[in-house]
């Protein structure tokens, strides 16, 4: 049973809008919530995280919005870029357990120019 | 060499073969990881280490055996594989594994084929 879902498998953008990612989770322990994004032949990197005691975290161009009675997180982009076409991992863990993060399947973003 | 690296970047062999993936960090960190991904499914954990011993294995077929010298290598060794092994493996290594959920870096990845 995936514990951390991301159902768009896919996402495609107009350079300059928005993009919103969606991510939801099962686990009602999770407290810590990560963003990955992987370009082709590299490995993910780190984008932004969010703590549970909080409902959003801004980083320039990114935004990650937690919703924490519907198990639900968002990443917006704004204003996508043709650069942020990759994929991106949504992530999640329980911090005060020392578990090790659980990965969602991943949505690939296309920012078309 | 800088962050994580991983050889080799692509492997092709046969299921009796025996071969082995290299991970190394320099980034002075003392947990690190297996991952793989497999297409159209999640990430899934197969190892971790802290401090050069084992801490985690999340219920992986014993043709995948992990060995970690010291802090800053990690191979993976695979014998008699089987076609659905197929996928990417991705190495990654975190300050410690206590802020693991901090933010791990990972490698490139060594797509992994097993005909």
């Amino acid at each position: 049973d995936q514990q951390v879902k991301q159902n768009s498998p896919s996402l495609s953008v107009q350079e300059g809008r928005i993009s919103i990612l969606n991510c939801d989770y099962t686990n009602s322990m999770f407290d810590y919530f990560l963003w990955y994004k992987k370009y082709p032949a590299e490995g993910p990197t780190f984008l932004i995280s969010i703590s549970s005691i909080k409902d959003k975290n801004e980083d320039g161009r990114f935004t990650v919005f937690l919703n924490k009675s519907a198990k639900h997180l968002s990443l917006h982009i704004v204003p996508s870029q043709p650069g942020d076409s990759a994929v991106y991992f949504c992530a999640a863990s329980v911090r005060s357990g020392n578990t090790p993060l659980v990965f969602g399947k991943g949505t690939r973003l296309s920012v078309i120019a | 060499e800088t962050g994580v690296t991983q050889t080799p970047r692509h492997l092709v062999m046969g299921m009796t073969n025996k071969k082995s993936l290299k991970c190394e960090q320099h980034l002075g960190h003392n947990a690190m990881y297996w991952y793989k991904q497999s297409a159209k499914k999640p990430l899934e954990l197969m190892f971790v280490y802290s401090l050069e011993e084992r801490v985690e294995n999340n219920s992986v077929p014993s043709r995948f055996s992990p060995e970690c010298p010291n802090s800053s290598h990690l191979f993976l060794h695979l014998h008699t594989l089987q076609p659905e092994d197929s996928a990417l493996y991705l190495c990654a290594s975190s300050q410690d594994q206590v802020r693991a959920v901090n933010e791990q870096f990972f490698g490139p990845g060594t797509r992994l084929t097993v005909l």
